[in-house]
């Protein structure tokens, strides 16, 4: 069964400074979809990011980013110019035919 | 464009009674899924519906745990009885088709207390 782990539960960031975000996964699939979810304080999960897996170039959207390195099974999310709308849980997510979400992190951007 | 609306946004429940949740997806999108998100964890999806055609239920509890999705638009979960480890906020989303890079979009959810 496909597992993702994401190893850091909390971390903080001073606003206009960059995080990265860490999250493996384990599958023996080499055809899969990886997604980075945020869950703002009180309201609804929404999509930041997603990569298809067959694709090498990196996904960018605006000052998110990620660094997906396939053959070390590892999707890590990185934000720069934290700003403080980015306060929120962030979920690394994989698909293959079935969704399964990480933990979380929560990330705090401090003023 | 309306988002996934979910009813209600909150329930307290006695442990060994029975309740349902409802779930309206985005207005043409073919694909529903029920989460169940337990707290300090993330969602882990208990069922996924492809029109009215259930696609995936592998983790639904199904000694307890109901769900359906008549003419393919709305759904509902439902679980009888209730346990206190059902306690959790249950989601609903929803995505245009079932592909695997498919948006999924979520409702805000129904937070469900056991007692």
């Amino acid at each position: 069964a496909q597992t993702v782990t994401q190893s850091q539960p909390e971390m903080s960031v001073q606003e206009a400074e960059t995080v990265t975000l860490s999250c493996t996964y384990d599958t023996s699939e080499s055809n899969y979809y990886l997604f980075w979810y945020k869950q703002p304080p009180s309201r609804q999960m929404i999509l930041v990011i997603r990569q298809e897996a067959y694709k090498q170039q990196n996904a960018t959207e605006n000052r998110f980013s990620v660094n997906f390195q396939k053959a070390a099974k590892s999707f890590s999310l990185k934000i720069s110019d934290s700003q403080l709308g980015d306060t929120a849980m962030y979920f690394c997510a994989f698909n293959n035919n079935d969704m399964r979400f990480g933990a979380g992190t929560r990330l705090t951007v401090k003023p | 464009e309306a988002g996934v609306a979910q009813s209600p946004r909150y329930k307290i429940i006695e442990k060994r009674q029975s309740v349902a949740f409802w779930c309206n997806p985005i207005s043409g999108h073919a694909t529903l899924y029920w989460y169940q998100q337990i707290l300090g964890q993330g969602p882990k999806l208990l069922i996924q519906f492809q029109n009215n055609g259930v696609v995936d239920d592998s983790q639904l509890p199904k000694d307890r745990f109901s769900a359906e999705r008549l003419k393919g638009v709305d759904s509902t979960l439902k679980i009888q009885p209730a346990k206190l480890e059902d306690s959790a906020v249950y989601l609903c989303a929803s995505s245009l088709t079932s592909g695997g890079f498919d948006e999924q979009f979520f409702g805000p959810g129904t937070r469900l207390t056991v007692l």
